[in-house]
Formats: structure tokens, sequence, C-alpha cells
């Protein structure tokens, strides 16, 4: 499978814990996003890389959340002293920039759970 | 700023029946408007966007500039076509999609 791969599928982690998940684009993908997905919802905006630049982040994401992308490949997305309100789908897309928009590629997501 | 409105949370037809998911948008430029679908336990995937101006598993999409809408039509439903469908937005010069809440088609047979 050449698409985009999320790791763990699933977390489940108790308040106040922190969480890594990883994130492995299409390999010619120089983009990489990350949203995330609440019941009834749809997919909010986290943040975005171009390259290892995190070009833009969305409000949403607190002080407790950090992205890394570090050689411009896979991405890291960590939450410390995790809430409940934390839990959600996380969902990591990748493109490839051509000049205007293109489309995204979305991994399966990985589900966290804070109890 | 940007906002997508699907107002239909569920949607149920009879296989054979026509389609038309709903989309509206907010946004002053002139955007980008996409149809992501989420299948059943599956990734969710492209369906179609406006500026490509073609059907995809019989799907299609116009642009309404004048309404601010993207309705996703299709004439005869499948069970198949059984989903969750989003309609999203990417404002001009700008990479990130901004997602409606989502409308879940569910085609009987």
């Amino acid at each position: 499978d050449t698409g985009v791969s999320q790791d763990p599928r699933h977390k489940i982690t108790k308040r106040g814990q922190n969480v890594t998940f990883r994130c492995d684009p299409i390999s010619e993908h120089n983009r990489l996003y990350w949203y995330r997905q609440t019941l009834g919802q749809g997919p909010e905006f986290l943040t975005y890389f171009q390259n290892e630049a995190q070009l833009e982040k969305s409000r949403l994401l607190s002080d407790r959340f950090s992205a890394e992308r570090p050689k411009g490949s896979f991405s890291t997305l960590e939450i410390q002293r995790t809430e409940q309100g934390d839990s959600a789908m996380y969902l990591c897309a990748s493109s490839l920039a051509a000049g205007g928009s293109s489309p995204l590629h979305f991994g399966n997501g990985t589900r966290l759970t804070v109890t | 700023a940007q906002r997508v409105t699907q107002p239909e949370k569920l949607l149920s037809v009879f296989k054979g029946a026509p389609v038309e998911l709903k989309c509206n948008y907010s946004y002053s430029g002139s955007p980008e408007l996409f149809w992501y679908v989420q299948y059943s336990r599956q990734r969710l995937q492209l369906l179609l966007r406006h500026i490509s101006r073609e059907s995809i598993k019989g799907f299609t999409a116009d642009l309404n500039k004048g309404e601010t809408s993207f309705h996703l039509k299709k004439p005869f439903a499948q069970e198949e076509d059984s989903a969750m469908y989003y309609c999203a937005l990417s404002a001009t010069g700008f990479q990130k999609l901004v997602f409606g809440t989502g409308t879940r088609l569910l085609v009987s047979p």
C-alpha cells in the first residue's frame, strides 16, 4: 500500500499523559497536513508542512500540541498533558504542490481516546 | 472567513432514485470546491473537484457562484453509493481545506 500511513490506529490514554502520533506521507508528496475530526463534524485543519517547514497552524492547535516534520518526510504530532476534549480522530493527509491546489490524500487516521 | 454548510446530516433514498447532496459555501474570493467521500471502513478520498468538470461514478457537481453552492448530483443512486460525503473549500492561493459537517447518504434496495 503506497498510500498515507498513520500509526497507531488507536490510542487510549489517561488524562494528563503525553501521546505521539506518526504519519508517513506518499513518498513524492512534499505537503503534509494534520486534521482533527470529532463525532458529527467534518475534518478540522490543524497544521500543514511544505517539506520540513511548518507553514500554517490553526488556532485550534493549543500550546499542548506540537507537530514536526524533521526531514521533510514523516511527521509526528505530539499532544502533551492530554485532556478529555482531545479525544478525536487525528487525520494526516499529503499532497504534491504543483502550482495551485492539488488533491489531498488521507490516511486512515489515529483514534485517540482520553479517559 | 471561509465556511462550508451541508444542511442535511442524513439523506435516505431508494436505489434508482435521483440524489442531490447540498453544499453551500461562504467565501468572498474565488474558491476551489471539492467533494470527498468516505465509504464504510475506508479512508477519506477525493470524489471530484469543480475545476475538473468531470463525472465520477456518475456524480457531477456544478459550482454556482451566484448561489454560492456546489451541490452533488447523481441521476440514479446505487447501493454502493452509500457513504459519508463531505464538501470542502480551498481559498485562492491557500492549501488548507475547510470541510463541511458531512452528509450520510443511505441508498436502500
